[in-house]
């Protein structure tokens, strides 16, 4: 079955103490992306990769970072968090092929990571 | 600027009755254009999406969405609701096709009541 797994499911952590969201995708997709949902404000890119090793800052990627070692995974690092990261976080991915156009430019999204930093 | 805008937060409406959710963008080109669902607790699933062609795409769950160029319009249309629909729903868009980024409108949280 293709997915986007996100772990863990909920996370509440104090002020300055590193973590990691772990993102795996299982549909061999080029395109990675990690966003973050807050009350009325959508969905924000944080940061994106278009393959391994390449990655690139989204709209709100201060506080975060990220690595692309394999293609398959996309972890998010919040190397000291601080309360205003308390949010709702997805992991996306999607092909970057141009051969199927059905399947193109569609991203696939995780369950979501919901953070709270104290 | 490029942006998304969905301008009810909150509808509600009886079940089977007919739903619109209104999605506006910015942008001066075509872009690609998607819905998508989020259930209370779950991840986003895609409802429906348009690249090119004709304007009135269908989507899953019995939605479909029409493109109008000349609004500037992705609108979300369902001709009778269920109780299952409540959800909220975000327009998102893709203006950058180098960086594929879903550019999200701040979506439209809808209440079905009996």
């Amino acid at each position: 079955e293709a997915q986007v797994t996100q772990n863990p499911r909920y996370l509440i952590t104090v002020t300055g103490k590193k973590l990691t969201v772990t993102c795996s995708q299982n549909m061999n997709h080029e395109y990675m992306s990690w966003y973050r949902q807050d009350p009325g404000l959508g969905l924000r890119q944080i940061y994106y990769s278009m393959n391994v090793e390449v990655t690139d800052k989204g709209d709100v990627p201060e506080g975060y970072k990220v690595s692309r070692k394999e293609k398959r995974n996309f972890p998010l690092i919040l190397e000291s968090p601080s309360p205003n990261q308390t949010s709702l976080y997805f992991c996306a991915s999607s092909s970057l092929r141009r051969i199927n156009q059905q399947g193109k430019n569609i991203q696939y999204f995780g369950a979501g990571t919901r953070l709270s930093v104290l | 600027a490029q942006s998304v805008t969905q301008p009810d937060i909150h509808i509600t409406v009886s079940e089977g009755a007919s739903l619109e959710l209104r999605c506006n963008y910015s942008y001066g080109a075509t872009p690609y254009l998607f819905w998508y669902v989020q259930s209370p607790g779950q991840g986003l699933q895609l409802l429906l999406k348009y690249f090119s062609g004709d304007t009135l795409v269908q989507g899953i769950k019995g939605f479909e969405a029409e493109f109008k160029r000349s609004q500037s319009s992705f609108n979300l249309r369902k001709p009778s609701v269920h109780w299952s629909d409540a959800a909220e729903y975000f327009c998102a868009v893709v203006f950058n096709f180098g960086n594929e980024k879903l550019t999200f409108g701040t979506g439209t949280r809808l209440t079905i009541i009996p």
